[in-house]
């Protein structure tokens, strides 16, 4: 079945350094959806990509949808301690019906100060 | 504006006993989705509504579990009879419209089943 695949699971970086998580999809997505969930909480959207070879930038976030719309990924620059949580991608479940998402297993990253 | 509301959202009891998690979801919303977090699985989505009819109820483990929506602005999951593997992060989200948009979660139900 249709499966999003996220890496690397766990991520631990010095506060400062750079931090980038990769998702892979096995199908062709429409559009991908990012979240952040911090550590007790529930996930929070942060963008949605809708193009081929989309990048779009929040702050120190940056978010790329690849070309073949398969992957996307999300790089964050010099690291902060709110950056910690972990970080799903979401596609749309075409084996379910219209509306259903298909998320990643996420990243988690804990930043050290 | 309130976000999505869910309630408990602490619940511990014990197994055989019935669970009842309550979500209202964002007002004006259409989409409302019931999910279970573990660390096993992940992020595993349960059932969907729209416009309070149930559209994909694939995600549901068993008999045991059973959601309804009554009305635009309240869902419910039970659980009867509760076992200790239902132990897990129960989030309800909701959503615009149907279709593949951003969705907003409640902060969670942690269900302990002892």
């Amino acid at each position: 079945g249709q499966q999003v695949m996220q890496i690397p699971q766990y991520q631990h970086v010095q506060e400062g350094e750079d931090f980038t998580t990769y998702c892979n999809s096995s199908t062709t997505l429409s559009n991908i959806q990012w979240y952040k969930q911090r550590p007790g909480g529930h996930p929070v959207f942060l963008i949605q990509l809708v193009k081929s070879g989309e990048v779009k930038k929040q702050k120190r976030l940056t978010f790329q949808f690849g070309e073949a719309k398969k992957n996307s990924s999300l790089h964050i620059t010099a690291t902060q301690t709110t950056d910690v949580g972990t970080y799903f991608c979401a596609g749309p479940n075409y084996g379910g019906s219209q509306g259903n998402l298909i998320f990643g297993k996420g990243t988690k990253l804990s930043v050290k100060p | 504006d309130a976000g999505v509301i869910q309630s408990p959202r602490h619940e511990v009891t014990e197994m055989g006993q019935e669970v009842t998690l309550r979500c209202k979801p964002i007002s004006g919303h259409n989409s409302l989705f019931w999910y279970r977090q573990t660390m096993m699985r992940g992020l595993e989505l349960l059932i969907y509504f729209n416009n309070n009819v149930p559209i994909d109820d694939s995600g549901m483990p068993e008999d045991r579990f059973s959601a309804k929506m009554p009305n635009a602005s309240f869902s419910t999951l039970k659980i009867q009879p509760s076992e200790p593997r239902d132990s897990a992060v129960y989030f309800c989200a909701s959503s615009p419209r149907q279709g593949w948009d951003e969705q907003f979660f409640g902060p969670g139900t942690r269900l302990t089943v002892l």
